[in-house]
């Protein structure tokens, strides 16, 4: 099975910050890395796909990168509706996710 | 437009089973594999499996194999996820979610089914 490790595990930032947050899979998985938000009681909302594809109506200010192993979520210009947690999931084969990392903002 | 609608909350006994329904709409439902994923209280998202609603075909995580049943009624385009010999740290969130297909992982969930399993 193909394990999803994020960090870190939650972070504490200002209006205004750029955030980074990093995904890796336990082998390969080319592209096929999905990156979602997800608030107390909703179900997650999908962000980004292949990496690097911004989901359609979710602002510019989301943005991933990586490929193989090593994977990046960037949120620039952080705001107060990005309070979230937000998972990687691999879909390359079946389907696993990041423990989540917890975005807070000071 | 897409929608995927569960059914309602369930209070189980340690032992019973669940099936839980996923109502899909707006798409061709054979047309696109349907997954289930389950979040505990406080915890993060574990995929439990997939069905092929065309073919009814399916594959399950590990942990769930022997215990989980994925069906699918393509006359109503409903899809169900049986989870049986429940224990207490079955309770949790469970959702449906829609496969994109192809490079797509797919946008759309299910609101959500919170299963308590409670003595």
């Amino acid at each position: 099975d193909i394990q999803m490790t994020q960090s870190p595990s939650a972070l504490s930032a200002s209006v205004g910050d750029r955030v980074t947050i990093t995904c890796r899979a336990s082998q390969s998985i080319s592209s096929w890395l999905a990156w979602y938000q997800q608030k107390p009681g909703k179900a997650p909302k999908l962000l980004i796909y292949k990496a690097s594809s911004l989901e359609s109506g979710v602002p510019s200010r989301f943005s991933g990168s990586g490929s193989g192993t090593e994977f990046t979520l960037t949120i620039n210009s952080l705001q107060p509706d990005d309070s979230a947690t937000y998972y990687c999931q691999q879909y390359s084969r079946y389907w696993a996710f990041g423990q989540g990392t917890r975005v807070e903002l000071k | 437009q897409v929608q995927l609608i569960q059914s309602g909350a369930e209070v189980k006994k340690p032992g019973a089973s669940v099936k839980v329904s996923c109502k899909a709409s707006g798409y061709s439902f054979i047309g696109f594999y349907m997954h289930w994923v389950r979040q505990a209280p406080g915890q993060g998202l574990e995929w439990m499996g997939w069905i092929n609603p065309k073919t009814g075909d399916t594959d399950y995580a590990q942990k769930f194999q022997g215990r989980v049943n994925m069906t699918r009624d393509t006359s109503i385009s409903t899809a169900y996820m049986e989870l049986t010999s429940l224990h207490s740290d079955d309770t949790a969130v469970y959702y449906c979610a829609k496969d994109g297909g192809g490079d797509y992982v797919g946008g759309n969930w299910g609101q959500g089914t919170l299963v308590t399993v409670s003595s």
